[in-house]
């Protein structure tokens, strides 16, 4: 299985909502990681996990909490949005120091209303 | 810290005409090197990657790149380019612990007929 999976695929949620984001790798990847990406950006880094231990987050609002319950999957839990986070969220894995690159999922295009 | 820069933001090529995109790095150390694609609302796809040797890098659609140390560039080739290569494209250098990636901002390409 060479695949990282994403879901849901799309989601709408109000900003009181409290909603997750789900990420599965397969690959035997020992660090794992959340991009954002607004629409005609590039990808920016969010929060980096590298054996279950978050070892990265770029100054990313408290409204966005990841988790990663094993070294498999990688969520993230959203809460009070604001209508500026919508955006393709986008997941990836790699194996720590082998540089043997990073595989990416498909993303979750949440929008906020 | 690492940078990437892509200096085209948008290029239009004729189908079967070839194509060369840029990339330029800034990275203290020997750096990963990647490029990605990504078409519309949909995740990002390897195209290729360098670590080491030999620095003409075969990839995956008939894509090709060079790294250059002295120039410190690392561009995308390729001799012919079909209607469906029209996406984004994005250079990414990744550190040597292999648990960072950064991008550059993209580079728009548009096939015409």
């Amino acid at each position: 299985d060479t695949e990282v999976t994403q879901t849901p695929k799309h989601l709408v949620m109000g900003m009181t909502n409290k909603k997750s984001l789900k990420c599965e790798q397969h690959m035997g990847h020992r660090a794992m990681y959340w991009y954002k990406q607004k629409a005609k950006k590039p990808p920016e880094l969010m929060f980096v996990y590298s054996y279950e231990k978050l070892s990265i987050n770029e100054s990313v609002p408290s409204r966005f909490s990841p988790e990663c319950p094993n070294s498999s999957l990688l969520n993230l839990h959203l809460h009070a949005l604001q209508p500026e986070d919508s955006a393709l969220y986008l997941c990836a894995s790699s194996q720590p120091g082998q540089g043997s690159g990073y595989t990416f999922g498909s993303g979750t295009r949440l929008t906020v209303v | 810290a690492q940078s990437v820069t892509q200096p085209d933001i948008h290029i239009t090529v004729s189908e079967g005409a070839s194509l060369e995109l840029r990339c330029n790095y800034s990275y203290g150390a020997t750096p990963y090197l990647f490029w990605y694609v990504q078409s519309p609302g949909q995740g990002l796809q390897l195209l290729l990657k360098y670590f080491s040797g030999d620095t003409l890098v075969q990839g995956i659609k008939g894509f090709e790149a060079e790294f250059k140390r002295s120039q410190s560039s690392f561009n995308l080739r390729k001799p012919s380019v079909h209607w469906s290569d029209a996406a984004e494209y994005f250079c990414a250098v990744g550190n040597n612990a292999g648990n960072m990636l950064t991008f550059g901002g993209g580079t728009r390409l548009m096939v015409k007929p």
